[in-house]
């Protein structure tokens, strides 16, 4: 089943717009990472967020993390057409050792128009 | 620094056939996962690897195999292809830091498997 379900499942908005989504998952984590996808091709990591950390800058991205509710929002300010993507988060459990690994949700499609 | 890096692009094949993925990790990373993402069912974990070694697979039957080279460059092999497994193979790699709070995944471009 899916740690991770994101919110929207699709978002429209025009450029120079603030961009939200929203993620919540089940179990405990030691991180939440989001990721990027353009157009069914390969994954591009963001941003990181570790359990014991509350929010996170990079660039005009900013990830907030509330373990009390198991969530997690990506802000994505500012924008830009070459933003359209779709947006993954991924958790990693606490299942440490062999159980590692990392589940994803099944995406927010991103489409900003120019 | 080189990304991580899969061939082929694109695979076709037949139901019943052998289809066989590579990836090539970041260098310096020892462990490479493999995920599936099909349409209308998101990524999937399929295996992970580290030196050389199956560390953890995903809920997938036996067909789906693979190996870890001394190089670390990795393999995935699916046996008696079936229709369903068209999809986006994406392959990951990590550097462990000390600690899994830290750890990234960086993705290849991925192998587009067509099973017709």
């Amino acid at each position: 089943s899916q740690q991770g379900e994101e919110d929207p499942q699709a978002l429209s908005i025009q450029e120079g717009e603030n961009a939200t989504m929203n993620c919540s998952y089940k179990t405990s984590i030691n991180n939440l990472q989001w990721y990027r996808q353009n157009s069914g091709r390969g994954l591009v990591h963001l941003i990181l967020i570790r359990s014991n950390e509350r929010e996170k800058h990079s660039g005009r991205l900013r990830v907030t993390l509330d373990t009390s509710k198991k969530s997690s929002s990506l802000l994505i300010t500012a924008s830009r057409a070459a933003d359209t993507a779709s947006y993954f988060c991924a958790t990693d459990g606490q299942g440490g050792g062999s159980n590692y690994k990392l589940t994803f949700g099944k995406g927010t499609l991103l489409t900003v128009n120019p | 620094e080189a990304g991580v890096t899969q061939s082929p692009t694109h695979l076709i094949k037949t139901r019943g056939q052998q289809a066989t993925l590579r990836c090539s990790p970041i260098s310096g990373h020892t462990s490479v996962y493999w995920y599936q993402q099909a349409l209308g069912l998101g990524l999937q974990f399929l295996l992970w690897y580290d030196e050389g070694e199956e560390r953890n697979r995903g809920n997938f039957p036996p067909r789906f195999s693979g190996r870890q080279f001394p190089n670390y460059s990795s393999e995935l092999n699916v046996n008696a292809l079936e229709l369903e497994d068209s999809a986006l193979y994406l392959c990951a790699s990590s550097q462990w830091t000390g600690t899994r709070s830290k750890e990234t995944q960086y993705f290849g471009p991925g192998t587009r498997l067509l099973v017709l």
